[in-house]
């Protein structure tokens, strides 16, 4: 069965510093999203993005973050110099049709765990 | 009011058991309605899609009661394997974003 794959899987950073987070979507999904999960908090919708550009954000995802799609199948969120409260696991998700996610599953990956130190 | 609540539990049942959980939402445009499964540390997986008409999938229903404004998950004959954190989720048409409720712990004890 396909999968999304993200990378590393635990990344850990000191304060002030940049990461960037990679995701392999589903091949033939066009619709990829970032969340992150606080430890023992529920998960957060970041980002959404369709044909090469941001179609949704949430109040979270700021001038820190930027996502990209660099090459036809990684999808990046980077975050400039992070924050402690920047801490969480980050996931990954696509899905082949629009949003809302309807009759169309967005299968999530297993996340990246980011400590800031 | 949050967005989307749940009770978080734990609930911890006996296998066999029937177990029902609620989530109520606060927006009256919210339009899909799902229920996802998480386990400790892993990603969310979609278990099921709420309809009005109420749905079934195994030992699973979810019903969605738009006028009360909440949405039930109802497991039957429960197995160990059903332990987990169940995620109530809810897509807000108007604003475009997808809303998770916190989760609600369910433990199955043998």
């Amino acid at each position: 069965e396909p999968e999304v794959t993200q990378t590393p899987s635990h990344q850990v950073t000191q304060m002030g510093q940049e990461v960037i987070l990679r995701c392999v979507p589903i091949s033939n999904h066009l619709y990829f999203y970032w969340y992150r999960q606080i430890l023992g908090q529920k998960v957060e919708f970041l980002v959404s993005f369709y044909n090469n550009e941001i179609s949704e954000k949430s109040e979270i995802f700021d001038d820190q973050f930027s996502v990209e799609r660099p090459d036809g199948s990684n999808f990046t969120l980077k975050i400039r110099s992070t924050k402690l409260e920047d801490s969480a696991m980050y996931f990954c998700a696509s899905s082949e049709g629009p949003e809302p996610p309807g009759d169309y599953e967005q299968y999530f990956g297993p996340g990246t765990r980011l400590t800031v130190t | 009011r949050k967005e989307v609540e749940q009770d978080p539990g734990p609930f911890n049942v006996p296998e066999g058991a029937t177990v029902a959980f609620n989530c109520t939402y606060s927006n009256s445009a919210s339009q899909s309605f799902f229920w996802y499964r998480q386990d400790c540390r892993k990603e969310p997986k979609l278990l099921m899609s709420v309809y009005s008409s109420g749905n079934e999938d195994g030992r699973f229903t979810a019903q969605l009661n738009r006028a009360s404004q909440y949405i039930s998950l109802l497991i039957r004959d429960s197995k160990l394997s059903d332990s987990a954190t169940y995620l109530c989720v809810v897509w807000y048409s108007s604003a475009s974003k997808i809303i998770f409720g916190s989760g609600t712990r369910l433990s199955i004890r043998p």
